[in-house]
C-alpha cells in the first residue's frame, strides 16, 4: 500500500517571501508523484507531476518540485509568492503498473500574508 | 471545452436517507473516479469506472454504490447515511487510452451534509 505524509499542515508566509510545502511517501512499488492545488469552494487543479526523466519538475505559476528518491520526498517550492497562491496543498502518488487511483496526503494550507 | 461538471452542487440529507450524485466527464474522457473528501482531510478514492464498470474500489462499504453510462457520466448513490458521510465528493475524469500517467480532471465536487 501507498501512503502520503505532509508534514506542515499549515504554512504562513509573507507575500514575495520563498515557500516549501513537504511531502514524504511510503511505497514498496515505483510511483508516479503528483502536487495538485485546491482553491476554496472548488476541486482540485494539478499544479506538476513527476513520471520519470529529470528530478526537478516545474509545474503552473512558478511552482516547482524536487523529487529525491533516497529520502522518498517530493517537496514543492516557489521562490516568491503572492497574495492568489492562498490555498490547500495536496501531495499525491499512484503506482506506475496497475491502478490508476490516487493517494492524498492530508494537505498544507498556504496562507499568504501582505 | 467543458470540464468536468458535477450536481448539485450542496445537497442536505437526514441520516438513514438515501443519495444520488451526478457527474460529467470532461468532453472525451471515458473513465470516471469518485472521490471523497472529509473536512480537513485529503481525497480519499471511492472507485473507478470504465466501461460501464467498476474497475477498482477503495475501502468504502457496500452503501457505496456507482454508474456509469453509455455517455460516459457517472452517479454515486449511497444508501442509509450516516453522519460521517458528510463531506465534498469529488469526480475525476480521464482518457483511459493515455494510459496509467493520464492526469485526472476534477470537478468541483458535490458538498454533502448528513443531519
Amino acid at each position: 500500500a501507498q501512503s502520503v505524509t505532509q508534514l506542515d499542515s499549515q504554512v504562513p508566509v509573507f507575500e514575495e517571501a520563498p515557500v516549501e510545502l513537504r511531502c514524504n511517501y511510503s511505497s514498496s512499488v515505483s510511483v508516479y508523484l503528483f502536487w495538485y492545488v485546491q482553491y476554496p469552494n472548488q476541486g482540485l487543479q494539478l499544479l506538476l507531476k513527476y513520471l520519470s526523466g529529470s528530478t526537478l519538475v516545474k509545474g503552473i505559476n512558478g511552482f516547482e518540485a524536487e523529487f529525491n528518491k533516497s529520502q522518498t520526498s517530493f517537496h514543492l517550492r516557489k521562490p516568491s509568492v503572492h497574495i492568489s497562491d492562498t490555498a490547500e496543498y495536496f501531495c499525491a502518488v499512484r503506482v506506475v503498473q496497475g491502478a490508476q487511483k490516487l493517494v492524498f496526503g492530508q494537505g498544507t494550507r498556504l496562507t499568504i500574508n501582505p | 471545452d467543458a470540464g468536468v461538471t458535477q450536481s448539485p452542487t450542496h445537497l442536505i440529507k437526514t441520516r438513514g436517507q438515501q443519495v444520488t450524485l451526478r457527474c460529467s466527464p470532461k468532453s472525451g474522457h471515458d473513465t470516471v473516479s469518485w472521490y471523497q473528501q472529509a473536512l480537513g482531510q485529503g481525497p480519499q478514492f471511492i472507485f473507478q469506472y470504465y466501461e460501464e464498470e467498476e474497475r477498482q474500489r477503495g475501502n468504502f462499504p457496500d452503501r457505496f454504490s456507482g454508474h456509469q453510462f453509455p455517455n460516459y457520466s457517472s452517479e454515486l448513490n449511497v444508501n442509509a447515511l450516516l453522519l460521517g458521510d458528510s463531506a465534498l465528493y469529488l469526480c475525476a475524469s480521464s482518457l483511459r487510452g493515455d494510459g496509467y500517467n493520464s492526469p485526472l480532471h476534477f470537478g468541483n465536487g458535490t458538498r454533502l451534509t448528513v443531519t
